[in-house]
């Protein structure tokens, strides 16, 4: 079945940097956008990033756009975002998920991992 | 970019009653909208995808209807595990999330 498990959450301090990893199972992931979605505490749904199947093509939220960096291993089944500069509002239970399509738009998100919270304070 | 808009906030019902909850797009996405469900602690559960497409597996009393900019996801018969909160995203042009609209017994 269709796995996603993200790892590498943590409490990290104001300015410093993170990597978040997405080990997926059970579908063919070079054929498919993949994408990290963030929830606040208490929040709502943020998307954050997408990357396309090939990593050709990358967008980001106007949030996090020069800070974060969406990136994928297809050798390796694994979907990457590595987080740097990071700040108070960055605290968030980070998901992946898996978009519909090989491309970077028109996707909706049929699976998600269970997500990693990531805690930004000093 | 896209910003949408869920009402109500919140929601109280009794299992077995009908309920609907509102999406509006700030403009027309088409039918470029998905609807989640979620329970505190779990991740999203994808419901209705294209505005009223059935996901594999979703109980049939759940449905979505509308198109342009406004969007309603019908739930015919409340059931005890329903009571979540909800939300609707488009992705018509990159992605936006609406706020969520939680469903809480009456």
């Amino acid at each position: 079945q269709v796995q996603l498990v993200e790892s590498g959450g943590g409490v990290v301090q104001p300015g410093r940097s993170l990597r978040l990893s997405c080990a997926v199972s059970g579908f063919t992931f070079n054929h498919y956008g993949m994408h990290w979605v963030r929830q606040a505490p208490g929040k709502g749904l943020e998307w954050v990033a997408v990357i396309s199947y090939d990593g050709g093509n990358k967008y980001y939220a106007d949030s996090v756009r020069g800070r974060f960096t969406i990136s994928r291993d297809n050798s390796k089944n694994t979907l990457y975002l590595e987080m740097s500069s990071l700040r108070a509002e960055d605290t968030a239970v980070y998901y992946c998920a898996k978009g519909t399509s090989g491309n970077y738009y028109l996707h909706y998100f049929d699976y998600w991992g269970q997500g990693t919270l990531v805690t930004v304070s000093s | 970019d896209i910003q949408m808009t869920q009402s109500p906030s919140t929601l109280s019902a009794s299992v077995g009653d009908r309920v609907s909850m509102t999406c509006r797009a700030s403009q027309s996405i088409s039918s470029w909208l998905a609807w989640y469900q979620q329970k505190p602690g779990k991740a999203p559960n994808l419901l209705i995808y294209k505005a009223s497409s059935l996901q594999s597996g979703v109980p049939s009393r759940f449905s979505g209807s509308g198109s342009g900019t406004e969007f309603t996801l019908t739930i015919s018969s409340l059931q005890p595990d329903d009571f979540a909160t909800y939300y609707c995203q488009q992705y018509s042009n990159y992605y936006t999330f609406g706020q969520g609209t939680k469903l809480e017994i009456k």
